[in-house]
């Protein structure tokens, strides 16, 4: 069985450059994740997809974040524009329903913004 | 406000000897607790669960206990091996009916097991 996709792998972007991230899940799995795990911390949800639409986004930066998951399949975080404090590793995690607490990640795209 | 601590962010234990990782919660509501092992460069894998009407779930060389009055759980591997040297999370979940659930993460605690 696939596991969860992340591209790219490793991004280095300029401080108020705009930054996107891929993710496709395990194929099945209705509840998609992004967390942003920050050096020495835990990770930290961002972003909850229940198929296409939103179930908890309360912990998003909506001024400078925004994500997608159009068909309810592949989802896209993007952050516009960036800051020093976004550097972090952010994780993209799926699972077969909301309830479930069980999540599979992938492996993350780690930012760096100078 | 962290709801999830774990103290200790790294422990060191001989190969074959007992691994006690430890974690703390605030929030009394939390009624599913999970353990997630990370490996360098890789997101964090799965390891062993516990719902809150048990005390003690295990599975081969990881057993997890749960003390709910002193809002404590621990992660015992018995015996330690050198790959099970990673960085341990710790996360607890609170469950809205089955539409939701936000999985809480710790700060983690890495192991490194010495052979």
């Amino acid at each position: 069985e696939a596991g969860v996709a992340q591209s790219p792998r490793y991004k280095i972007i300029e401080k108020r450059q705009s930054v996107a991230f891929w993710c496709n899940p395990i194929s099945g799995h209705a509840t998609l994740y992004w967390y942003q795990q920050i050096l020495g911390q835990g990770p930290k949800l961002l972003i909850q997809f229940q198929n296409n639409g939103v179930v908890d986004d309360s912990q998003l930066p909506k001024d400078r974040f925004s994500a997608e998951r159009l068909k309810g399949v592949d989802s896209t975080l993007k952050i516009q524009p960036a800051k020093l404090e976004d550097s972090a590793v952010y994780l993209c995690a799926s699972s077969l329903s909301a309830g479930d607490e069980k999540l599979f990640f992938g492996s993350g795209t780690q930012l760096s913004v100078l | 406000d962290q709801q999830v601590k774990q103290n200790s962010p790294s422990l060191s234990v001989q190969e074959g000897r007992i691994s006690i990782l430890n974690c703390d919660y605030t929030n009394s509501m939390f009624d599913y607790f999970l353990w997630y092992k990370k490996y360098p460069a890789e997101g964090p894998t799965f390891l062993i669960s516990i719902s809150s009407i048990k005390d003690k779930n295990e599975d081969g060389r990881f057993t997890v206990f749960l003390n709910k009055s002193a809002k404590h759980l621990s992660l015992h591997i018995v015996p330690s091996q050198p790959g099970d040297s990673a960085v341990y999370f710790c996360a607890a979940s609170q469950n809205y009916g089955g539409a939701t659930n936000k999985l809480i993460f710790g700060t983690g605690t890495l192991l490194a097991v010495q052979p």
